[in-house]
């Protein structure tokens, strides 16, 4: 299995500050990496594909980096409505397709 | 644009069989997408359980291959999950969820079903 590993798990920021959550992938998946968020109660909604396509109608404050094993999501200024639950999800191989543990972003 | 609703039971005893349907809206499943299903139990993270593109390649999650099935109606407005053998351990909110372009990430989510084990 690949394994995505997620850091912080859980980070508290202010409105306008720039965040940045990692994943990083126990093997190289190139860019085959997809980025979720997920709102209390929500299903997830992809924002990210491609390791740093952003999907349509996401905000451009969202983007994303990386390629092999280590990857970014970044915001460039925290927003009230990004308080959420934030998942990587590899997709360079079904067996398993993976997702990260989550990082949970709290506003302060 | 294609809608995505899960319907099942919401309580299934231990040792049954889950089952869970998820009817698709607006587009009939057609070939080019990835449809699958991931679950999430209460308060924990995302796990992919099983997705396909046609009957002939269809993909489980290894630790749940041998209790699972995935299929597709012929009317092609629906596919099933069915997991047998369950026990708490598959408490979960369960989505169905799609790709149109093909690739196994997904841009297309149901709302998701609660399907809680226990006797």
């Amino acid at each position: 299995d690949i394994q995505m590993t997620q850091s912080p798990s859980t980070l508290s920021a202010s409105v306008g500050d720039r965040v940045t959550i990692t994943c990083r992938a126990s093997q190289s998946i190139s860019s085959w990496l997809a980025w979720y968020q997920q709102k209390p109660g929500k299903a997830p909604k992809l924002l990210i594909y491609k390791a740093s396509i952003l999907e349509s109608g996401v905000p451009s404050r969202f983007s994303g980096s990386g390629s092999g094993t280590e990857f970014t999501l970044s915001i460039s200024s925290l927003q009230p409505d990004d308080l959420a639950t934030y998942y990587c999800q590899q997709y360079q191989s079904y067996s398993p397709l993976t997702f990260g543990g989550g990082t949970k972003v709290e506003i302060k | 644009q294609v809608q995505l609703q899960e319907s099942g039971p919401g309580l299934v005893k231990p040792s049954e069989t889950l089952s869970l349907t998820c009817n698709v809206s607006g587009n009939p499943i057609s070939s080019g997408f990835y449809w699958g299903w991931i679950r999430q139990p209460p308060g924990k993270g995302l796990e992919w359980v099983g997705g396909y593109y046609d009957s002939d390649n269809i993909h489980y999650n290894p630790p749940l291959k041998g209790r699972l099935t995935i299929s597709e109606d012929a009317s092609k407005k629906h596919f099933s999950l069915k997991l047998s053998s369950v026990t708490a351990a598959d408490t979960a909110v369960y989505y169905c969820a799609a790709s149109k372009g093909g690739q196994p990430l997904f841009d297309y989510w149901g709302q998701g079903t609660l399907v809680t084990v226990s006797s």
